[in-house]
């Protein structure tokens, strides 16, 4: 089955600081690759997708390039803003029933 | 549109007690799920469902059961419950349609702790 490995948080950064957060995955054949963001006590909304290798999906100054080279999707955004404060999950999917496999989630702290 | 909505928020068992987690989506969508959070695990699958009157076993399904009588609602059941099914859940759905890239939309949660 598929999986995923994300860095392990708590990432703490300065308002305007540079994000990068990791993300690889193991899956079988080419599967869409999705970023979903949980803000404290909600659930799940997507941020960005990517549907084949060199995509890139972009949304709210986040970006993320599908790299089926390096079964990778790195998250990144420029500026990060307190309000970006949350937990951010990568997700291939695939299969029948386009069932999602998460990774355990990094959680992003950003302070003034 | 309220998207997908669960019900209830927040509830405590006692062990063995049993109860149903009610999901429901006014989205028309034919695939919902069941996941459980817990700390540092992500989420996990429960069941999911890809049709009015179907259900399937997901990665974690011991201790529950499903059913979708009605294309809209999404059941999840705890026969005993036990302290190991603290957790918060979330139900999702999402649109059958070509392609493999369609979202999955998330309820709020429901928080349950199992003492």
């Amino acid at each position: 089955g598929n999986s995923v490995t994300q860095m392990e948080g708590p990432v703490t950064l300065s308002e305007e600081a540079f994000l990068t957060i990791n993300c690889t995955y193991t899956a079988t054949g080419y599967p869409s690759l999705f970023w979903y963001v949980q803000y404290p006590g909600e659930g799940l909304q997507l941020l960005l997708k990517a549907t084949k290798a060199d995509d890139k999906g972009s949304n709210k100054g986040f970006e993320a390039t599908y790299r089926k080279e390096t079964t990778s999707f790195h998250l990144e955004k420029g500026s990060v803003q307190v309000s970006d404060s949350a937990v951010y999950f990568c997700a291939p999917l695939a299969g029948t029933a386009s069932k999602l496999t998460f990774g355990t989630g990094t959680r992003l702290q950003v302070t003034l | 549109n309220a998207g997908v909505t669960q019900t209830p928020k927040f509830r405590v068992l006692k062990t063995g007690q049993s109860m149903t987690l009610l999901c429901a989506q006014d989205m028309n969508h034919e695939y919902m799920y069941w996941y459980r959070q817990d700390p540092g695990m992500g989420l996990r699958l429960i069941h999911y469902s890809v049709g009015e009157g179907t259900t399937a076993k997901g990665e974690v399904p011991d201790g529950y059961n499903v059913s979708r009588l009605k294309k809209q609602n999404f059941l999840l059941g705890l026969e005993s419950a036990a302290p190991s099914q603290t957790s918060v859940y979330f139900c999702a759905s999402r649109l059958l349609a070509e392609g493999s890239y369609n979202e999955q939309f998330f309820g709020p949660g429901t928080r349950l702790t199992v003492l």
